[in-house]
């Protein structure tokens, strides 16, 4: 069936590093992907998105990058600061509905 | 604040008991996900509903059902609990019909309901 999935399910960065957070999908017919953050006790916040026909999107110190030869997703996040330590889910949307489908999350930790 | 509103925001609640979650979509959102969320697991898409209709159903328990209203608010009925229904329930919203284009911010996700089952 329809899975979304991440490789590493906690990343550990210093303060000012770049963080790369990856995500591999199954569902080749998805047209549509985000990456969320959640912070402790909040639900999942918007960071940034990208459809199928395109392999980049750049926002404010975070790139989403789309392999669909491999069906792999990325969110890049740079000059990462405390502030950004979450849980970060990949999201695909895909079948009748446009519900989405969620990756199991990999915890990002930032030392200072 | 999202503009999804989720109530309650905590829930304590016996075996073999039923309750019920509500959302309010952000102003204009025609459709309504919820999701599950277990300690140990990711978000679990449970049910959609656009302007009212049902429109996707994923891994929603028989003893889980949900509705939308006319005015747009969503809820989700929970019965014969289980321990092991014990999680947070999240809302979503989002303009798009099944057929549309989903716009440029994407879901909007409420803060939740924590339920626990004791």
């Amino acid at each position: 069936g329809e899975s979304v999935g991440l490789h590493l399910p906690t990343l550990s960065v210093q303060e000012g590093d770049n963080s790369i957070i990856n995500c591999a999908y199954s569902n080749s017919a998805s047209d549509y992907f985000i990456w969320y953050k959640q912070e402790s006790g909040k639900g999942p916040q918007f960071i940034i998105d990208i459809r199928s026909n395109m392999d980049k999107r750049q926002g404010q110190r975070v790139t989403v990058l789309l392999n669909k030869t491999v069906k792999h997703l990325s969110l890049q996040i740079a000059a990462t600061q405390p502030g950004d330590s979450a849980v970060y889910f990949c999201a695909e949307r895909g079948g009748y509905g446009n519900k989405l489908v969620f990756g199991a999350g990999t915890i990002l930790r930032v030392k200072s | 604040d999202s503009g999804v509103t989720q109530t309650p925001k905590h829930l304590i609640t016996a075996t073999g008991q039923r309750v019920t979650l509500r959302c309010s979509p952000r102003s204009g959102d025609l459709s309504v996900y919820w999701y599950q969320q277990s300690l140990d697991q990711g978000l679990q898409f449970l049910i959609q509903y656009y302007n009212g209709e049902e429109r996707a159903k994923g891994n929603i328990l028989e003893r889980f059902s949900a509705q939308q209203f006319p005015d747009l608010h969503s809820e989700l009925n929970l019965s014969s609990l289980e321990l092991g229904d014990s999680a947070l329930y999240f809302c979503a919203s989002s303009v798009a019909s099944p057929q549309g284009v989903v716009p440029h911010d994407g879901y909007t996700f409420g803060s939740g309901t924590r339920l626990t089952v004791v």
